[in-house]
């Protein structure tokens, strides 16, 4: 157990629903990172927020995919009228400062399926 | 094209093996990340290191940041080290390479 903890850790939902998932970094640290992970691949950068400000998105997130960290602790992802594409572990990561040097702790992972 | 290439891919080997990872990456980075994936998906770091070599028990890291190049090693291996590594040179985000499929038989 990292500290950073993430829910749900599953969640099936059909096509066109909207999800939203929450994950709560290790309470000092802040930076959080989201990232994807499909069957297979290595984790995919979506996201990153230093304190409340979100400070790079990746192409990989398109307009269906919104996150926010209104208090600069926990965070949220929500997907809207998801696809099947979407499926995939969802991964939150948080680290101390602001240093890309520091170590990131990962959470558990929330697992989408969307059928 | 990712721009993180780990070899190999899939790695088998019998207990007490000496094991090495390989990463090759071609951004500019600050510092580079190994992590352990188990089955089930938990990740773990293992290393954050920007240049030279750290030991941690059996692991140990290297990287020459000149060369873009980063090595795993796990000495006396045990089957407890089955795992996916994962190598993950830090830009601004993080670029991960597609991991290693390590197991370790008794």
């Amino acid at each position: 157990d990292t500290g950073v903890s993430q829910n749900p850790r599953h969640k099936i939902t059909k096509r066109g629903q909207n999800v939203t998932f929450r994950c709560d970094p290790i309470s000092e640290h802040n930076r959080l990172y989201w990232y994807r992970q499909t069957l297979g691949q290595g984790p995919e950068f979506l996201t990153y927020f230093q304190n409340e400000a979100q400070l790079e998105k990746s192409r990989l997130l398109s307009d269906r995919f919104s996150a926010e960290r209104p208090k600069g602790s926990f965070s949220t992802l929500e997907i809207q009228r998801t696809e099947q594409g979407d499926s995939a572990m969802y991964l939150c990561a948080s680290s101390l400062g602001a240093d890309s040097t520091d170590t990131q702790y990962f959470g558990p992972g929330t697992r989408l399926t969307v059928l | 094209k990712n721009e993180v290439e780990q070899s190999p891919q899939n790695l088998t080997a019998q207990e007490g093996e000496f094991i090495t990872i390989n990463c090759s990456y071609s951004v500019g980075i600050s510092a580079l990340h190994w992590l352990q994936q188990h089955p089930g998906g938990g990740i773990v770091s293992l290393f954050m290191l920007s240049s030279g070599k750290k030991k941690h028990g059996r692991l140990i890291a290297t990287i020459n940041i000149q060369e873009k190049h980063s090595s795993l090693h796990i000495t006396a291996s045990h089957p407890r080290d089955s795992a996916v590594y994962i190598c993950a040179p830090r830009g601004d985000g993080l670029t991960f390479g597609k991991g290693t499929h390590l197991i370790i038989q008794p």
